[in-house]
């Protein structure tokens, strides 16, 4: 299965909405996480069954889809929000991950 | 707390075997409720499942690797292991090992991952 993640980058100001986008090349239910990663480090999950919010994650993250079309939204950009992000699939092998979403101060 | 340690040699030559090992503290790699994974990033590019493995049940590798992987656990010493057989440039990447829970799959803890450079 294929994610596409789109836009690949973008630039964004603190405070900002962002979205993300992530589309599965065939319908995956709600079986998709999205993580966080910051340069040298490991990926940190966020969210995962698409809209469940990982203990200790912000509220300001929210993730909503289910089938082929899922979205990553961050409410108000904050500074420590700029990072990569990834979305990834959990309901067949190989579990792939998306291309990430590099997310820019503007 | 859960802490993943990968550690291995950081430059491997062509054709050989990569052999990384994941030492887990603060947890038993022999709970039913997690699983075991290993992730891989080439420099300044994406994440790339490689496979997973539970103590008890078969493990899952990605075909793209074309049957060159090995992941196994060794419970005595707390361990999870992974074997690339007949590496080139390609396999040069940070490897990461990761604790999945079995419900949702997801990748909950990560190491801090580990340079691998392929080259003679």
């Amino acid at each position: 299965i294929q994610l596409t993640q789109s836009p690949s980058s973008l630039s964004a100001s603190v405070g900002d909405r962002v979205t993300i986008t992530c589309r599965a090349s065939q319908g995956i239910s709600s079986y998709l996480a999205w993580y966080q990663q910051k340069p040298g480090k490991a990926p940190n999950l966020l969210i995962y069954t698409a809209s469940t919010l990982q203990s200790g994650v912000p509220s300001r993250f929210s993730g909503s889809g289910s089938g082929t079309d899922f979205t990553l939204t961050i409410s108000s950009l904050q500074p420590e929000d700029f990072a990569t992000y990834y979305c990834q699939q959990l309901i067949s092998y190989p579990l792939t991950f998306g291309g990430g979403t590099k997310v820019e101060i503007k | 707390q859960l802490q993943l340690q990968e550690s291995g040699p950081g430059l491997v030559k062509p054709s050989e075997t990569l052999s990384l090992t994941c030492s887990v503290s603060g947890g038993s790699i022999s709970s039913s409720t997690y699983y075991w994974g290993w992730i891989r990033q080439p420099p300044g590019k994406g994440l790339e499942w490689i496979g997973d493995v539970n103590y008890s049940g078969p493990t899952h590798d990605n075909r793209s690797l074309r049957s060159r992987v090995t992941i196994s656990v060794d419970t005595s010493k707390n361990q999870i292991s992974l074997k690339l057989s007949s590496v080139t440039a390609a396999d040069t990447a940070v490897y990461y090992c990761a604790r999945g829970a079995v419900v949702t799959k997801v990748f909950e803890n990560w190491g801090q991952g580990t340079l691998v450079t392929v080259s003679s």
